[in-house]
């Protein structure tokens, strides 16, 4: 009920090319949907969240889709570039209960 | 402003050594969060203190492990007796807004 999944594992895009990555909840109760970014040797760092209230959120080349009825989430990226190459992780919470994290999908985005 | 600091940036210890990890959560920040993360792995939440309230540990993975945060501020991760398998990279994170963490750069440990 509290686990959040994660895919894919890892993921190579060109660059200019869109990167998708996915999660799915089961806990119907979340209420709050974050993605972090992480560089090697860096704590994670929020990009974007989003509330089950909205279907998708734009900031920059980054975009949140929300799916309520299928409790799914995912982050595109869009014209993805190599300084975006990190590790993703999307997360849950419900009220002021602590995030519960996806386990994190690794981008390379090559030159 | 400061983000989240956390102390030492790296370090060393013998097998069977205590050691002490320390977070300045943002000033104002009312929770305070700590993750362990393996070489390449996801975040492990190892326990979670909000306010005034007793702190939820139900992450951490054995007795040797504890934490405290003095006065609502600054925390401390106290590992006891270390074990090769505590080598980690421990991360602090500290919010305002539940949900919104801002994680510090972490304590990257290594038992030898």
């Amino acid at each position: 009920q509290q686990q959040v999944k994660q895919s894919p594992q890892s993921l190579i895009v060109q660059k200019g090319g869109i990167s998708i990555i996915n999660c799915a909840y089961e806990n119907t109760a979340f209420d709050y949907f974050p993605w972090y970014q992480q560089f090697p040797g860096k704590g994670p760092a929020l990009l974007i969240a989003i509330r089950p209230d909205v279907s998708e959120k734009k900031e920059g080349r980054f975009t949140i889709s929300f799916n309520k009825s299928a409790k799914q989430f995912s982050l595109h990226i869009m014209d993805s570039q190599p300084g975006d190459s990190a590790t993703y992780f999307c997360a849950a919470k419900k009220g002021f209960q602590k995030l519960v994290f996806g386990t994190g999908t690794r981008l390379l985005v090559s030159p | 402003g400061a983000g989240v600091s956390q102390s030492p940036s790296n370090k060393v210890t013998e097998k069977g050594k205590d050691v002490e990890l320390r977070c300045d959560p943002i000033s104002g920040h009312t929770a305070l969060y700590w993750y362990r993360q393996s070489l390449g792995q996801g975040l492990e939440f190892l326990i979670y203190f909000q306010g005034n309230s007793a702190p939820d540990k139900s992450g951490l993975p054995s007795d040797r492990f504890s934490a405290e945060r003095t006065g609502g501020s600054v925390s401390t991760l106290t590992i006891q007796r270390t074990q090769q398998e505590d080598s980690a990279v421990y991360l602090c994170a500290s919010s305002l807004v539940p949900g919104e963490q801002y994680f510090g750069p972490g304590t990257r440990l290594t038992v030898t």
